[in-house]
């Protein structure tokens, strides 16, 4: 059962543009929401992550928007950058379950210089 | 603080063996949590372990098991190896405090033929 849907399953942008990513879940037990860019022969990387409580947070290039009434969360990469290339996934934990991250399936972006 | 460590990186085994994987978390991190990541079925978790006590478990057959020592380090075992057991096996650690915040590494490459 797939409690994490991530869409698109790929993506290619311009050096500079913006990359946006989408999440919706349908577990409202889920409190934490997390991104991890992975890679290729690397392990996922803590992005950035928000609580439901919040409905956006930033750092640095990287934006996450967070709509709790649509159960949908985004992961926006602003001024784009080929060193941005990688496959970033969203995930999502039940309140009380640190351990066990649920992941969507992923989406590889290509920045073209 | 040192990342979390996987040992080994790479494996290649034959079908019907056993493996046995190791993780290191980041000092002080007191839960380790397990996931297989593979290209048509993405990151899905394995178990979680904390204090020396399988805290959380996936919908994986009996034959993936785990245990975690006194010093945190965990290992995963697979037995009866099969070709559909070939995946990159990442390991991750939390303070299991109140951050939900975890941190991989770099996976063990697991090839069954």
């Amino acid at each position: 059962q797939q409690q994490v849907k991530q869409s698109p399953q790929s993506l290619i942008v311009q050096k500079g543009g913006i990359s946006i990513i989408n999440c919706a879940y349908e577990n409202t037990a889920f409190d934490y929401f997390p991104w991890y860019q992975q890679f290729p022969g690397k392990g996922p990387a803590l992005l950035i992550a928000i609580r439901p409580d919040v409905s956006e947070k930033k750092e640095g290039r990287f934006t996450i928007s967070f709509n709790k009434s649509a159960k949908q969360f985004s992961l926006h990469i602003m001024d784009s950058q080929p060193g941005d290339s990688a496959t970033y996934f969203c995930a999502a934990i039940v309140s009380g379950n640190t351990g066990k991250l649920i992941f969507g399936q992923g989406t590889t972006l290509q920045v073209k210089p | 603080k040192a990342g979390v460590t996987q040992t080994p990186r790479y494996l290649i085994k034959t079908r019907g063996q056993q493996v046995t994987l190791s993780c290191s978390p980041i000092s002080g991190h007191r839960s380790v949590s397990w996931y297989q990541q593979t290209p048509g079925q993405g990151l899905q978790f394995l178990f979680e372990y904390f204090s020396e006590t399988q805290r959380n478990k996936g919908n994986f057959p009996g034959r993936f098991s785990g245990r975690q020592f006194s010093n945190s380090r965990s290992e995963m075992n697979v037995s009866t190896l099969e070709l559909g057991d070939s995946a990159l096996y990442l390991c991750a650690s939390n303070d299991a405090g109140n951050s939900y915040e975890q941190y991989f590494g770099p996976g063990t490459r697991l090839t069954v033929t």
